[in-house]
């Protein structure tokens, strides 16, 4: 069965320091990863996916996130970081299991973000 | 086009006594997955349903329950309410057809309070 780590559970950052979110993923095969957020009262949006191809993928509000097969991780970065993107951070993971698909997520990393 | 729309946005209830949840998909998306989330178990799958048709299931006891309606819209019932029912219900839509290709766009939740 697949399984997502995040292994920080709370980060601060300074508004425009760069950032990095880890997640490790646990999977047989090539998975399928995402990186969603979450903020105060709200759902979760997708920043953005994973399927092949480039290892580097870009998503909204300029976040991106890089694949690496040998480490199974799929860390989320950010150049400049903006008081808005202070939030919950998701990333989970799409395997194809028992004859469907399944999503299982990270418990998430919280992100504070200081002026 | 309009997003995700769950109803209500907080409710609290009491021990024993069973509440209906309600999910309005994206327009077009035939598939609807709930989901609780709880500050310890992060996001936990309860269900998805695609064409009326429970599709995937997650681990929780038979108290919870859910069905889709044939224009998509999905409702969660949850008997017998027990304090650890406290939580946010996240519901999530799809299209459903496309695997992984499709991602899930997220409704801003239901907050149950069991007192």
């Amino acid at each position: 069965a697949q399984s997502v780590t995040q292994p920080d559970i709370h980060i601060t950052v300074s508004e425009g320091a760069s950032l990095e979110l880890r997640c490790n993923y646990s999977y047989g095969a090539t998975p399928y990863l995402f990186w969603y957020v979450q903020s105060p009262g709200q759902g979760l949006q997708l920043l953005l996916k994973y399927f092949s191809g480039d290892t580097l993928v870009q998503g909204i509000k300029g976040f991106e996130a890089e694949f690496k097969r040998s480490q199974s991780s799929f860390n989320l970065r950010k150049p400049s970081v903006h008081w808005s993107d202070a939030a919950e951070y998701f990333c989970a993971v799409g395997a194809n299991s028992g004859g469907y698909q399944k999503v299982t997520f990270g418990t998430g990393t919280k992100l504070q973000v200081i002026p | 086009k309009a997003g995700v729309t769950q109803t209500p946005r907080y409710l609290i209830k009491t021990r024993g006594q069973q509440v209906t949840l309600s999910c309005s998909p994206i327009s077009g998306h035939r598939s609807v997955s709930w989901y609780q989330q709880t500050p310890g178990q992060g996001l936990q799958f309860l269900f998805e349903y695609f064409s009326e048709t429970q599709r995937n299931k997650g681990n929780f006891p038979g108290r919870f329950s859910g069905r889709q309606f044939s224009n998509s819209r999905s409702e969660m019932n949850v008997s017998t309410l027990e304090l650890g029912d406290s939580a946010l219900y996240l519901c999530a839509s799809s299209l459903g057809d496309r695997g992984f290709s499709s991602p899930l766009h997220f409704g801003n939740g239901t907050r149950l309070t069991v007192t």
